[in-house]
């Protein structure tokens, strides 16, 4: 079955680490976005690529990194610079970027730092 | 600027009611796509409805349905004959047209309850 998969599920994280989600979609999809999801707040952009080796920035893109060396695969790195990265992260794709085109979504990383 | 409102934080209705979930939304492009997602409990958002700034039709599927209405920059969803499944958190989001990033513009969630 087509989708995207992220792992972990569930990661825990020491005060002064780096942490990287992973996200794997097999839909053959050009765009990818990362979004963070905090409770009351909606979901907001962290990064978005259009298209291998490239990604731009979103709305809140401090304390983290991205790359984007494969079309399938675009994983978030949440550095020790992200001052509250306790969240839930959810991964994203899309066959591009016109305005109509739906995006579909993984199942969620939720981090908490300890 | 572009923004998406859900006034409602939480909404809780027993089985069978029909319930309404507003979607207010403010951008200045004259093209743009409005969309609601379900997340249910296992965390995915799940695509349920796009519709584009030309179209104001009102569109039904099942016990869902959707209201768009242009002059008041509301999208809202309605849900018919409510069931426990129906519990989830609801996203409604726009796409505009002045970018092409793709981002998608979402509205703070409104959680539904739906008890037997």
């Amino acid at each position: 079955d087509g989708g995207i998969t992220q792992s972990p599920k569930y990661l825990f994280r020491k005060e002064g680490q780096n942490v990287t989600l992973s996200c794997e979609q097999n839909l053959n999809h050009d765009a990818m976005y990362w979004y963070r999801q905090d409770p009351g707040q909606g979901l907001r952009l962290i990064y978005y690529s259009q298209i291998v080796n490239d990604f731009q920035k979103g709305d809140i893109a401090e304390g983290y990194s991205v790359s984007r060396e494969k079309k399938e695969s675009f994983p978030l790195t949440v550095t020790s610079a992200q001052k509250n990265p306790t969240a839930f992260y959810l991964c994203a794709s899309s066959s591009g970027t016109a305005r109509g085109t739906e995006a579909f979504f993984g199942q969620g990383t939720r981090l908490t730092v300890v | 600027a572009q923004k998406v409102t859900q006034a409602q934080t939480e909404i809780s209705v027993v089985e069978k009611e029909d319930v309404t979930l507003d979607c207010v939304y403010e951008t200045r492009d004259t093209t743009y796509y409005l969309f609601w997602y379900k997340q249910p409990p296992s965390g995915e958002l799940v695509f349920l409805i796009r519709r584009n700034s030309f179209d104001e039709q009102n569109e039904i599927s099942g016990r869902y349905s959707w209201n768009f209405q242009k002059s008041t920059s509301s999208f809202n969803f309605t849900i018919t004959a409510s069931q426990v499944v129906d519990s989830a958190v609801y996203f409604c989001a726009l796409r505009g047209g002045s970018s092409n990033t793709g981002k998608l513009i979402f509205g703070q969630g409104t959680t539904l309850q739906v008890k037997p």
